[in-house]
């Protein structure tokens, strides 16, 4: 699986969006980016995932670059409550994978109010 | 999303003694769950990757015979910590996934104190 590059911290003020970058330059056709947080003594959370479009749901929204060399988690308003350890993974889509995950160091986000 | 269930979510033993810790897929079924270790302010490791009715493959630097893992269910998959050191404390965590997804989903984690 390719590797990932994340800053190791970041803050944003609560309320405003949180923007958290990921690159993953070596990433092949059939790898979806996956991204996953942790709150502090909690198991990972997962947030979202995707292949080349931009994706959506009720937790966040994920952009991922033309090349798929970069991709950016974007929590639109930001609570005290997102305050956690955001991990971005990139790892084949299969159906038929029981979903091995290897973790990076991942971006401690701290919003503050 | 899926409920994965691990317990005990603390545990505190004496060195030498064994612990085992539970996993379990609560509305779902897993054919493979997964061990992760994390050591404060550090990031999951994978430790082992778990296979109902078939032995755990174990990831390089992890030695099988201290850390036993059993899949006896879709439902189940234990790991146990043998003859346990101060230098196994660390929080141990689970995953699984639902056939149906694509995405794993975790325990809430057990806290290892060995003392």
């Amino acid at each position: 699986d390719a590797k990932t590059t994340q800053p190791p911290s970041m803050d944003c003020a609560e309320g405003r969006a949180a923007n958290l970058p990921c690159n993953h330059s070596t990433i092949s056709g059939n790898e979806y980016v996956y991204w996953y947080r942790q709150i502090h003594s909690q198991g990972p959370q997962y947030i979202i995932h995707g292949l080349k479009n931009n994706e959506t749901n009720e937790m966040a929204s994920l952009i991922i670059t033309e090349d798929r060399k970069s991709s950016t988690l974007i929590l639109p308003h930001a609570t005290l409550r997102d305050t956690a350890v955001y991990y971005c993974i990139v790892r084949v889509f299969s159906y038929n994978q029981g979903g091995k995950l290897i973790f990076g160091q991942g971006t401690e986000l701290s919003v503050k109010p | 999303g899926a409920v994965v269930s691990q317990h005990p979510s603390w545990v505190i033993c004496k060195s030498g003694t064994s612990v085992k810790i539970e996993c379990r897929s609560l509305d779902f079924q897993a054919t493979t769950m997964f061990w992760y270790r994390q050591f404060p302010k550090q990031s999951l490791m994978l430790m082992a990757t778990s296979n109902e009715g078939s032995k755990a493959t174990y990831e390089q630097g992890v030695e099988k015979d201290k850390f036993l893992i059993n899949h006896a269910s879709l439902t189940l998959s234990t790991l146990t910590v043998t003859s346990a050191h101060p230098e196994d404390s660390s929080f141990y965590i689970c995953s699984a996934r639902d056939l149906g997804t694509t995405e794993a989903f975790f325990g809430q984690g057990t806290r290892l104190t060995v003392v």
